[in-house]
């Protein structure tokens, strides 16, 4: 399954699927990008980051790819599990803002046992 | 490691009194601590951004008076809604900045404080 951000904010896939997680980001000066996956009633939980001068970083059972020439970030789940599912959000860190951090508005994944 | 606390998780305080809520570091010294705001359904929101030893700096529309930060030590960051109303009502999330290897900072969160104002 795939979500393509502003527009499906929920993505819905079957438990063992591949899920894909996209997200629009705005800046261009921005340089390190960050996946979050929040549950329900708790804070955010770090995923996987990806600096600027990479396009792909794969870490356990998640893939992050970076198209700075679209401004694209993508977040690809490998075999779903239940467990999974959550809002997860990307965020960005203009090389300019410190350390602050601009969040996207989220994609809420269920996934289907 | 990068593990960020926060206290209360919940609570339930009547309209014009006051709230505090506590963010730590517990295996980290954090300079920079930030505190966040989300409503249901949304993003998070900056509110701030927490300095040891300086003052906050606030993000605009945030009303400095209202939501008083302070950042006295490197583990601890504390958060006062000041006299409390129904619109307070939110869910308060700090987190703490980490640097990373090679530039740029990471943020680990904290668990989240519910706030209910009656």
């Amino acid at each position: 399954g795939e979500s393509v951000g502003l527009h499906l904010p929920t993505l819905s896939v079957q438990e063992g699927d591949n899920s894909i997680i996209n997200c629009a980001y705005s800046n261009s000066a921005s340089d390190y990008f960050i996946w979050y996956k929040q549950e329900s009633g708790k804070g955010p939980q770090f995923i996987i980051d990806i600096r600027s001068n990479m396009d792909k970083r794969q870490g356990q059972r998640v893939t992050v790819l970076l198209n700075k020439t679209v401004k694209h970030l993508s977040l690809q789940i490998a075999a779903t599990q239940p467990g999974d599912s959550a809002v997860y959000f990307c965020a960005e860190i203009p090389e300019t803002s410190g350390s602050r951090l601009t969040f996207g508005e989220g994609t809420q994944l269920t996934v289907n046992p | 490691g990068a593990v960020v606390s926060q206290h209360p998780s919940r609570v339930i305080c009547k309209s014009g009194t006051s709230v505090k809520i506590e963010c730590r570091s517990l295996d980290f010294q954090a300079t920079t601590m930030f505190w966040y705001r989300q409503f249901p359904k949304q993003s998070l929101m900056l509110m701030a951004t927490s300095n040891e030893g300086s003052k906050a700096t606030y993000e605009q529309g945030v009303e400095k008076d209202k939501f008083l930060i302070n950042h006295a030590s490197l583990t601890l960051s504390t958060l006062t809604v000041t006299s409390a109303h129904p619109e307070d009502s939110s869910f308060y999330i700090c987190s703490a900045s980490v640097p990373l290897a090679g530039g740029s900072d990471t943020q680990y969160f904290g668990p989240g404080t519910r706030l209910t104002v009656l």
